[in-house]
């Protein structure tokens, strides 16, 4: 079955320094793959997702991801980060052959400082 | 245009006792989902409706759980009895059909079982 591994639970940064959260999900033919962010109390918001094409993917708020299939890699990166960036990511993986389900990963804590 | 909009926001029961939740998805979307996530886990899918019909209800425990949709709009799920362990965030989501749409999130509901 496919899963996804976020391996940092928290990453704390202090304002303007770059950023790098990891996620790397289970090897299949064909994903897609997404990047959510939760504020406090809300729900799960769309940064970016990867169906085909370009491996760079442009999302929203400055956020950026790259797909490796060698590696089964989503890093989500941002090179400065805000105070208003702290919040909980969620890397998520559809698997078209198996499963047309989404699965989460347990999310990354990022916490940014000034 | 409106987001997907759910009720209640907070629940406090006892064990043993009913809870229902109601969630109304962004007009026009066929698909429908609700997750369950627990603190410090990522969302779980429960189950997920394609207009009328559940495509997928694999992870739901329906010796307690249960959910509808009816006319292929609003959905409620119910858990009865409630038990310690359904404490978490119940979150809904709906999507275009297809496998790369984007699923968009409500804010939650937030059960605690005592």
């Amino acid at each position: 079955a496919q899963s996804v591994t976020q391996l940092d639970s928290q990453v704390p940064v202090f304002e303007e320094a770059p950023v790098e959260l990891r996620c790397n999900y289970s090897s299949s033919v064909s994903v897609y793959l997404f990047w959510y962010v939760q504020y406090p109390n809300q729900g799960l918001q769309l940064l970016l997702k990867y169906l085909s094409g370009s491996t760079l993917v442009k999302g929203i708020n400055g956020f950026e991801a790259e797909f490796n299939k060698s590696q089964t890699s989503f890093h989500l990166r941002k090179p400065s980060v805000h105070i208003s960036d702290t919040a909980e990511y969620f890397c998520a993986v559809r698997d078209l052959y198996n499963t047309d389900k989404l699965i989460f990963g347990t999310g990354t804590r990022l916490q940014v400082f000034p | 245009e409106a987001g997907v909009a759910q009720s209640p926001r907070y629940k406090i029961i006892e064990k043993r006792q009913s809870v229902a939740f109601w969630c109304n998805p962004i007009s026009g979307h066929a698909t429908l989902y609700w997750y369950q996530q627990i603190l410090g886990q990522g969302p779980k899918l429960l189950i997920q409706f394609q207009n009328n019909g559940v495509v997928d209800d694999s992870q739901l425990p329906k010796d307690r759980f249960s959910a509808e949709r009816l006319k292929g709009v609003d959905s409620t799920l119910k858990i009865q009895p409630a038990k310690l362990e359904d404490s978490a965030v119940y979150l809904c989501a709906s999507s275009l059909q297809g496998a790369g749409e984007t699923q968009y999130f409500g804010p939650g509901t937030r059960l605690l079982v005592l």
